[in-house]
């Protein structure tokens, strides 16, 4: 089946830096990938929806300032944590979607856990 | 617009039992449901999903749903609980091609007791 990788799967930051987390497609083109977040024993929720070569749609109450989302070819799509704050720890997951896959198939990473100091 | 609900945060039930776990869900469109599953610090597995055709979907891991459009339900079932079935399981709905984004019920915890 079609594998989607996130890296790296851990990073622990002191506050105010910067954070990127990598989501890639292994073996099939993501014309359209999806980040979620993740709080500890609660659900997913959608953040944003990246499409390749096009600017991300940010999901209502997501600052796209602070969460900056590239998705410069069909097989990455990479988040970047702009001045992470303690409140930014969560675990962030991404799937992707094909132009060639069934409808509906989403093919999920298996996740990045930030931790900020 | 999509929403999903599933009843009970947390199921216990003993190893060799009925697994069932509930979802609700609400849809504007003809729906596509699917179940995952997720251990822990990891990412989600697919179940099983819905789209068209037969409403009894069969699944991986001996697992089952059945899509009733006039109770807007997918529940989850196993006709008998293992011990590596405890997990978080997830049920999403999303609006079929128009979009693909799933939304997510709040997951369900199953504890599965030796």
């Amino acid at each position: 089946g079609a594998v989607v990788s996130q890296h790296p799967s851990w990073v622990i930051c002191k506050s105010g830096t910067s954070v990127k987390i990598e989501c890639r497609s292994l073996d099939f083109q993501a014309t359209t990938m999806f980040w979620y977040r993740q709080f500890p024993k609660q659900s997913l929720m959608l953040m944003a929806t990246s499409n390749e070569g096009s600017k991300a749609t940010y999901e209502q109450g997501v600052e796209k300032d602070k969460f900056l989302i590239n998705h410069a070819s069909l097989t990455l799509s990479t988040l970047t944590v702009t001045s992470a704050h303690p409140e930014d720890s969560s675990f962030y997951i991404c799937s992707a979607s094909s132009s060639g896959s069934l409808a509906g198939e989403l093919f999920f990473g298996e996740g990045s856990r930030l931790t900020v100091l | 617009a999509q929403s999903v609900t599933q009843l009970g945060s947390h199921v216990s039930v003993s190893e060799g039992a009925l697994v069932l776990l509930r979802c609700n869900y609400s849809s504007s469109v003809p729906p596509y449901l699917f179940w995952y599953v997720q251990y822990p610090n990891q990412g989600l597995q697919l179940l099983l999903k819905y789209t068209t055709g037969a409403t009894l979907v069969k699944g991986i891991n001996g697992f089952e749903a059945e899509f009733k459009k006039s109770e807007t339900s997918f529940h989850l079932t196993k006709p008998s609980a293992h011990m590596s079935d405890a997990a978080e399981y997830f049920c999403a709905v999303s609006g079929g091609t128009g979009r693909r984004a799933l939304t997510f019920g709040s997951g369900t915890r199953l504890q599965v007791q030796p």
